[in-house]
């Protein structure tokens, strides 16, 4: 079993939508949360990131933690073409502070 | 946000020779960089942790032989692919953590480089 799971899409939704991008992970020890966002043949762009349960916002992002569910999200509003990359929710390593990624999942914002 | 630059972005280069990628932390000093390869369509796979003033450590199946990594300061650190196959064409990415950032999960990662070994 992986420890993070990620539907890898495509997902595809008209522009103004809110986009639901969701993780699900499987170790309990895992402590820090992250999204990150890659746009083709570009580098990854650290999104969002937090520590415990419950809602991060900023702009047009809310990350979302449930770790009583092992269940992380990430909301966008208001969606835009711009908004059209691959979305990646990565596990944290381990004492290396290595990240890990899977797959991710694709976006893609029709005009 | 922190900025890591890579140098080149792009190469290509014939079979057999050598290549070296840098990765710069502009803005910010790391301990700690991270080497990726990702090919088309797939995730970013992690190669190696480099660590300055010691020896990387790779993950298992990389050849360390093969891609060889020097993190000489606390600012820049290189990758080199030595003897590069058609097979070694991929988009190298590189990370660093900013050790200053409070934060020992954050990193940030440069724009990438391309090579194509023909």
């Amino acid at each position: 079993q992986k420890e993070v799971e990620q539907d890898p899409g495509p997902l595809s939704v008209p522009e103004g939508a809110i986009v639901s991008l969701n993780c699900t992970y499987s170790n309990s020890a895992f402590q820090y949360f992250m999204w990150y966002r890659q746009y083709s043949r570009k580098g990854p762009e650290l999104l969002m990131y937090t520590y415990s349960s419950g809602n991060k916002e900023d702009g047009r992002f809310t990350a979302q933690v449930d770790k009583s569910s092992k269940y992380i999200s990430l909301f966008i509003r208001d969606s835009q073409p711009s908004d059209s990359a691959t979305y990646l929710c990565p596990r944290d390593g381990s004492s290396a502070s290595k990240i890990i990624f899977g797959s991710g999942t694709r976006l893609s914002i029709r005009p | 946000g922190a900025v890591v630059s890579q140098h080149p972005s792009r190469v290509i280069c014939k079979s057999g020779t050598s290549v070296k990628i840098e990765c710069r932390s502009l803005d910010f000093q790391a301990t700690t960089m991270f080497w990726y390869r990702q090919f088309p369509k797939q995730s970013l796979m992690l190669m190696a942790t480099s660590n300055e003033g010691s020896k990387a450590t790779y993950e298992q199946g990389v050849e360390k032989d093969k891609f060889l990594i020097n993190h000489a300061s606390l600012t820049l650190s290189t990758l080199t692919v030595t003897s590069a196959h058609p097979e070694d064409s991929s988009f190298y990415i590189c990370s660093a953590r900013d050790q200053a950032s409070g934060s020992e999960e954050t990193q940030y990662f440069g724009p990438g480089t391309r090579l194509l070994v023909l």
